[in-house]
């Protein structure tokens, strides 16, 4: 599966939109992009996933440049609850493990 | 949505005794799934994958005398923690394959090794 880079850590402030990069140059055309968040001691949790179409759900945004070799996420209005670390996941749709990288810890600021 | 039950949430053992956790799928089967364990600060880091009915498979560097796994039905996968140390004190995390829409994950325990 692809390497992905993200920033280490980003704020935000609250009710502002919170944009996530994340670099994943060595992509290839059947991976797709995953992401998740760890709210501290607790398990991951889904939030989007998509291939090369932006995607948008009710938790956030997924914006996909033409050569799928970034991507953003998007919290359009962040709350303090969004307090986590965000993980940015390459991989094949039928593929079995997911390996996850370091991650952006974002801080909501009130 | 399907749902992964972990427990126990938090464990504390003394060093040398061994500590099963348990992970199971609530609302569907899962054939296949995934531990995991996370020091502070750090990553989640795949241990070993799962399959029902067969031989747990183990990255590289996790030993499989000290980690045994076992996925003996489709429901549930557990995890036992033999001769644990303090070294071993960590946040593990199972989970469980969705397919296409990914991973489900439990909710983490924590264990304290004393």
């Amino acid at each position: 599966d692809a390497k992905t880079t993200q920033p280490p850590s980003m704020d935000c402030a609250e009710g502002r939109a919170a944009n996530l990069p994340c670099n994943h140059s060595t992509i290839s055309g059947n991976e797709y992009v995953y992401w998740y968040r760890q709210i501290h001691s607790q398990g991951p949790q889904y939030i989007i996933h998509g291939l090369k179409n932006n995607e948008t759900n009710e938790m956030a945004s997924l914006i996909i440049t033409e050569d799928r070799k970034s991507s953003t996420l998007i919290l359009p209005h962040a709350t303090l609850r969004d307090t986590a670390v965000y993980y940015c996941i390459v991989r094949v749709a039928t593929g079995n493990q997911f390996y996850f990288g370091t991650g952006t810890s974002l801080t909501v600021i009130p | 949505g399907a749902v992964v039950s972990q427990h126990p949430s938090w464990v504390i053992c003394k060093s040398g005794t061994s500590v099963k956790i348990e992970c199971r799928s609530l609302d569907f089967q899962a054939t296949t799934m995934f531990w995991y364990r996370q020091f502070p600060k750090q990553s989640l880091m795949l241990m070993a994958t799962s399959n029902e009915g067969s031989k747990a498979t183990y990255e590289q560097g996790v030993e499989k005398d000290k980690f045994l796994i076992n996925h003996a039905s489709l429901t549930l996968s557990t995890l036992t923690v033999t001769s644990a140390h303090p070294e071993d004190s960590s946040f593990y995390i199972c989970s469980a394959l969705l397919g296409a829409y990914g991973y489900t994950f439990g909710s983490g325990t924590r264990l304290t090794v004393v």
